[in-house]
């Protein structure tokens, strides 16, 4: 187990409505990352997060939106929910915000849109 | 174009064989290389990392990255059972926050 928790781990929504998924970094981990991971593909990069600041966003629109608290656990929203979020959604903590060798990946939350 | 390209099988395999997995990529500024393994219902887990090219080993997996053909090959010697998985090939360069992930090859190896 690699410290990461996400919740919750099931999540079922429907179009137009708004979710909030949870991650508690591994202990020390200054920096998350969320990844968006649909069926058969590789993990997609949202954004990162480092010291309660976003530092990075991949290809997604505004309506996925983050927060990291002093703590370093971290929340992503998304609003207005289409059917194409259904997707594992993936939290990872990291010690540094630019090292590839640390990321510790959560179990995920699985996200289905109806 | 896809940055990262990987075959997603799926690839089946006896226990005991050599298995190879590939990927190749178009983005010269990559400097980081890595694979996950994921199992089902479960995140990506490290499994190797390699700073620009050349060989490394771990135990009975070895992974290779070779920047001039822009291709990286993890190879796994006496395969088991318990290496059923998807296996994910990453990369990123030096800079950005962010890993760019192949789709993934499902690998099965049958007892």
């Amino acid at each position: 187990e690699t410290g990461v928790t996400q919740s919750p781990t099931h999540l079922i929504k429907t179009r137009g409505q708004q979710v909030t998924l949870r991650c508690s970094s591994q202990s020390g981990h200054n920096t998350v990352s969320w990844y968006q991971q649909a069926l058969g593909q590789g993990p997609q990069f949202i954004f990162q997060y480092y010291r309660e600041e976003e530092n990075g966003r991949g290809n997604f629109p505004p309506r996925f939106s983050g927060l990291q608290f002093p703590n370093y656990s971290s929340e992503l929203n998304v609003n207005a929910l289409e059917l194409d979020d259904s997707a594992l959604y993936l939290c990872a903590s990291s010690l540094q915000r630019v090292s590839a060798d640390t990321q510790y990946f959560g179990p995920g939350t699985r996200l289905t849109v109806l | 174009q896809k940055e990262v390209e990987q075959d997603p099988g799926p690839l089946s395999v006896p226990e005991g064989a050599i298995v190879s997995l590939n990927c190749t990529y178009s983005n010269s500024a990559f400097q980081y290389f890595m694979w996950y393994r994921q199992y089902s219902r479960k995140g990506p887990e490290l499994l190797m990392y390699t700073y620009s090219s050349g060989n490394k080993e771990d135990g009975r997996f070895t992974a290779q990255v070779d920047k001039s053909s822009k291709y990286i090959s993890l190879f796994i010697r006496d395969s088991q059972p318990s290496d059923s998985a998807t296996y994910l090939c990453a990369m990123k360069d030096s800079s950005a926050s962010k890993i760019i992930f192949g789709s993934g090859t499902r690998l099965s190896i049958r007892p």
